[in-house]
C-alpha cells in the first residue's frame, strides 16, 4: 500500500516526440506527487510536482496529468529532446509526512 | 539560496573498514534530512531522516548509522563496511516543520567496497 508503481522502466523517444511515463498508487492518503529527474552521476532534481486538488499542471514542455479516481499520475514531456535524456523517478508523500516514496525509476534515451 | 554540499564526490573503500560521508545544507535553518542509497539502475532507498539536532529516525535495518551534530550536518558512518555497502550514496534536505514538500538533493556519494 504505501507502493508507487512506475511504469516503463526504460524508454526510447525520438526527438520531437512525446515521452508518456506513468505511475499508480494504492494508499489515498497520498497528497503530494513531485517527479524528480536525475542525470547520471548527479542527485535528483525536482522537476515539477502536484497535489491531488487538481487534475493537470504544467510547466513549460513538462505536464503533469493527475487521475485521482484511478489512482494513477503521469508525466509528458512535450517536444522531447536529447538533453532530457536522463532517468525520471515519481514518487508520492502521504498527508502530514516528511517522507518520499519514490517509484522505481525510468530511463529516457531521447535519439536526435 | 539554500545549497547542500555532500563529500567525497567518490570513495573506494576495503571491506571491513570504516566509513564517514558527510552532508551539509547551507542557506536555511532547521532543516530535515535525509540519507538515502540509490542501487546501480534502481531507485532510492531512503536509509535515515532527521527533523532535529541529534534526533535520528532509522528506515532500514542495517550496517549503516547516522548522526546530526549539527543543526545542518548529516552524517552517515559505519564500523565496519560490507560488499553489500556498495552504492551511490545521496543526502537531501527539505523544510522543517512543513509536510508534504520537495526534497533537495545533494550530488551524491560513488562508494565502491573492494
Amino acid at each position: 500500500q504505501q507502493q508507487v508503481k512506475q511504469s516503463p522502466q526504460s524508454l526510447i523517444v525520438q526527438k520531437g516526440g512525446i515521452s508518456i511515463i506513468n505511475c499508480a498508487y494504492e494508499n489515498t492518503a497520498f497528497d503530494y506527487f513531485p517527479w524528480y529527474q536525475q542525470f547520471p552521476g548527479k542527485g535528483p532534481a525536482l522537476l515539477i510536482a502536484i497535489r491531488p486538488d487538481v487534475s493537470e499542471k504544467k510547466e513549460g514542455r513538462f505536464t503533469i496529468s493527475f487521475n485521482k479516481s484511478a489512482k494513477q499520475f503521469s508525466l509528458h514531456i512535450m517536444d522531447s529532446q536529447p538533453g532530457d535524456s536522463a532517468t525520471y523517478f515519481c514518487a508520492a508523500s502521504l498527508s502530514g509526512s516528511y517522507k518520499l516514496i519514490f517509484g522505481s525509476g525510468t530511463r529516457l534515451l531521447v535519439r536526435p | 539560496s539554500q545549497t547542500i554540499h555532500q563529500w567525497p564526490a567518490t570513495l573506494v573503500q576495503p571491506v571491513g573498514s570504516p566509513l564517514s560521508l558527510e552532508c551539509t545544507v547551507e542557506g536555511t535553518s532547521n532543516p530535515n534530512l535525509y540519507w538515502y542509497r540509490q542501487a546501480a539502475g534502481r531507485g532510492l532507498q531512503l536509509l535515515f531522516y532527521s527533523v532535529g539536532i541529534g534526533q535520528i529516525s532509522s528506515e532500514v535495518p542495517q550496517n549503516l548509522s547516522a548522526s546530526r551534530p549539527q543543526d545542518r550536518q548529516f552524517i552517515l558512518s559505519s564500523k565496519k563496511l560490507l560488499l553489500s555497502d556498495s552504492g551511490f550514496y545521496l543526502c537531501a534536505w527539505s523544510h522543517q516543520g512543513i509536510s508534504n514538500q520537495p526534497q533537495h538533493f545533494g550530488d551524491g556519494t560513488r562508494l565502491s567496497i573492494l
